[in-house]
């Protein structure tokens, strides 16, 4: 069964650089695309991209500048930065696997408050 | 950007009702739209892809139609397990975007 788990500091300050990670188990993480996807808290999900191992990620335009996704197949993980966080880039952060296009698993989620 | 905007937003319902949300896109997406439940505090679930495969494991009762830019999600018989928010996913571009969700509650 595949599992996905994200971890990182739950507070981060203004301007600063967001940094997560999500650890697979239960599948192989280097033939699959990987999505990061967030949700403000009491919102809707917002798309932030998509990335794979060998392929160019493809970002949301309004993130570009400032994100990078990645995946580390000898930690079997994805990576989320995304620099000069502000407030409004407070939410919950969803790492999900992506089969057919679209999300299939998905992590438990990671709230990520920015704060001073 | 592909815009999805759903209605209704919020939804009030009884266990045993039959419940239909729509989800709207601003150009054609073909059949590339899948449908999500989310429960408070959980990732989203899929339950529809391609505009009306059921995904494996999900029950019958939900169902999908549509295709270009109307679409609409269907529960026939409404569980106590259903109320939750439901949104649509479009992935006809690059930029995957969501629908605003809607909110099925307890009438």
């Amino acid at each position: 069964q595949v599992q996905l788990q994200e971890s990182g500091p739950g507070l981060v300050k203004p301007s600063e650089t967001l940094s997560l990670t999500c650890t697979v188990s239960g599948g192989s993480i280097s033939i699959y695309y990987w999505s990061w996807i967030r949700q403000p808290p009491g919102k809707g999900l917002e798309w932030m991209g998509y990335f794979s191992y060998s392929g160019s990620p493809n970002y949301k335009p309004s993130l570009e500048s400032r994100v990078t996704m990645s995946v580390d197949t000898s930690k079997n993980q994805v990576s989320l930065k995304l620099t000069s966080v502000t407030a409004a880039d407070t939410a919950v952060y969803y790492c999900a696997r992506l089969s057919r296009g679209i999300p299939d698993y998905w992590g438990q989620g990671t709230l990520v408050t920015v704060s001073s | 950007d592909i815009q999805l905007t759903q209605s209704p937003s919020t939804l009030s319902a009884s266990v045993g009702d039959r419940v239909t949300i729509t989800c709207r896109a601003s150009q054609s997406i073909s059949s590339w739209l899948a449908w999500y439940q989310q429960k408070p505090g959980k990732p989203p679930n899929l339950l529809i892809y391609q505009a009306s495969s059921l995904e494996s494991g999900v029950p019958s009762r939900f169902s999908g139609t549509g295709s270009g830019t109307e679409f609409t999600l269907t529960i026939s018989g409404l569980q106590p397990d259903d109320f939750a928010a439901y949104y649509c996913l479009q992935y006809k571009t690059y930029l995957r975007t969501f629908g605003q969700g809607t909110k099925v509650e307890i009438k």
